[in-house]
């Protein structure tokens, strides 16, 4: 069974970097593309990116110059990283197995990251 | 505000059937697949819909989607009281070069 396993840093301040984490168990790793997505407390949901099998990236263009995912694939394990964050990137972060629309699309729980100073 | 427009709320009572719309362009729904997320309360966004009108195994088929032009629909059958959460549509865009969503539509069965 798919177990995607968050974690990092809850608490930001203004300018820190976000990192976060994904651990996959239950699934083959390299076989799938991988997504992250947030949703702002009472907001909608916003894709971030996602990352191929050949580890070829695709960004929001609105976070492209501040955010990197990559994937460890000895460790089976996804990163987000978004620089420079404000408090509009306060959020819960999903990490996701598939595309948006993979018909084995599969979210995680998701962490919340707050920034403030 | 979203690059596609679904209406903020939708209601319905037990057994009727609810439509919910998300509305785009060119760039989006007129040319891409439209996929449909359910969020419950608490839990993780789950895929309901994909590529217009599939439903992955495990969805019922009270769940269903379709499209016509800039427009998508997705409507739920015999309404039920777990059926209350939020939906979302979603669809890569062109000429953004990303995934967009919908704003959400929070269903209530009342």
């Amino acid at each position: 069974q798919l177990q995607l396993h968050q974690w990092g840093a809850g608490l930001l301040k203004p300018s820190e970097t976000l990192s976060l984490t994904c651990a996959v168990s239950g699934a083959s790793f390299s076989a799938y593309y991988w997504s992250w997505i947030r949703q702002p407390p009472g907001k909608g949901l916003e894709w971030i990116g996602e990352v191929s099998q050949s580890a070829v990236t695709t960004y929001n263009p609105s976070l492209k110059s501040r955010v990197t995912i990559s994937v460890d694939t000895s460790k089976s394990q996804i990163s987000l990283k978004l620089t420079s964050v404000t408090a509009a990137d306060t959020a819960l972060y999903y990490c996701a197995r598939g595309r948006i629309g993979d018909y084995n699309n599969y979210w995680g729980q998701g962490t919340l990251v707050t920034v403030s100073s | 505000q979203s690059v596609l427009t679904q209406p903020p709320s939708a209601s319905g009572t037990p057994g009727q059937r609810v439509p919910i719309s998300c509305s785009g362009s060119t760039s989006n729904i007129g040319t891409k697949f439209v996929n449909w997320y359910q969020h419950l309360p608490g839990t993780a966004p789950k895929l309901l819909i994909y590529n217009n009108i599939q439903r992955p195994s495990g969805v019922p088929d009270r769940f269903s989607g379709s499209k016509s032009g800039t427009s998508a629909s997705l409507a739920i059958s015999g309404l039920q009281s777990e059926d209350e959460a939020d939906y979302y549509c979603a669809a890569w865009d062109d000429s953004l070069n990303g995934v967009v969503f919908g704003g959400g539509t929070k269903l209530t069965v009342l």
